[in-house]
């Protein structure tokens, strides 16, 4: 069975300090791996995807996140956070079963500081 | 392109009511799943519609149904709330089924309230 652990619940930044919100994945496939950001009275949005091409995915807005099998991991990063970025992360897997059912972590909420 | 809406933004119910939340898709989806984020939690999937019937389900009861009409809207439906149901409910829509291949576009969600 699939699924996402997000190794911390809140995560706090100066702005203009490097971001970095931790995921493992667990997966019997081989994975499709999401992040969608959550603004408050704001629906999901998509970051970014990664689905076996590249390990090194770009994303919107200046974030990134690298596969890494060895590790069963998908951290995402952005070298330098903005006020704007303060929201809820959500790292998910698809589940393979042919529809679109997403598994998503518990969430990492981002406070950005000036 | 307009995206996904969904109505009401917010409502309150009463244990044992039934509610219908709504959902518009996105302008040349032809699919809409179903989504429940309950408080501090990440969103669980409920159940997808496709041609106007439903081909996928989590893990919820018969109480949660829907519909998907011919112009790819669609209803969630929910009989004798419970107060755990309380939650904001996520629609989401995509071309096609397969969430691996398909980007979901996600509306802003119905806060739903039982007392």
């Amino acid at each position: 069975a699939q699924s996402v652990t997000q190794l911390d619940s809140h995560v706090s930044v100066s702005e203009g300090t490097p971001v970095l919100l931790r995921c493992n994945y667990s997966s019997s496939y081989s994975p499709s791996l999401f992040w969608y950001v959550q603004h408050p009275n704001k629906g999901l949005q998509l970051l970014l995807k990664y689905t076996s091409a590249a390990t090194l995915v770009k994303g919107i807005n200046g974030f990134e996140a690298e596969f890494k099998k060895s590790e069963t991991s998908f951290h995402l990063t952005k070298p330098s956070a903005h006020m704007s970025d303060a929201a809820e992360y959500f790292c998910v897997v698809s589940d393979p079963g042919g529809y679109n059912k997403l598994i998503f972590g518990a969430g990492t909420r981002l406070a950005v500081h000036p | 392109e307009t995206g996904v809406t969904q109505s009401p933004t917010h409502l309150i119910k009463t244990r044992g009511q039934q509610v219908t939340l709504r959902c518009s898709s996105q302008s040349g989806h032809n699919t809409v799943s179903w989504y429940q984020q309950a408080l501090g939690q990440g969103p669980q999937f409920i159940f997808q519609y496709y041609r106007e019937e439903e081909n996928g389900r989590g893990n919820f009861p018969p109480r949660f149904s829907g519909l998907q009409f011919p112009n790819y809207s669609s209803e969630l439906n929910v009989n004798a709330l419970e107060l755990d149901d309380s939650a904001l409910y996520l629609c989401a829509s995509s071309q096609g089924t397969d969430s691996g291949a398909n980007v979901l576009t996600f509306g802003a969600g119905s806060r739903l309230t039982v007392l």
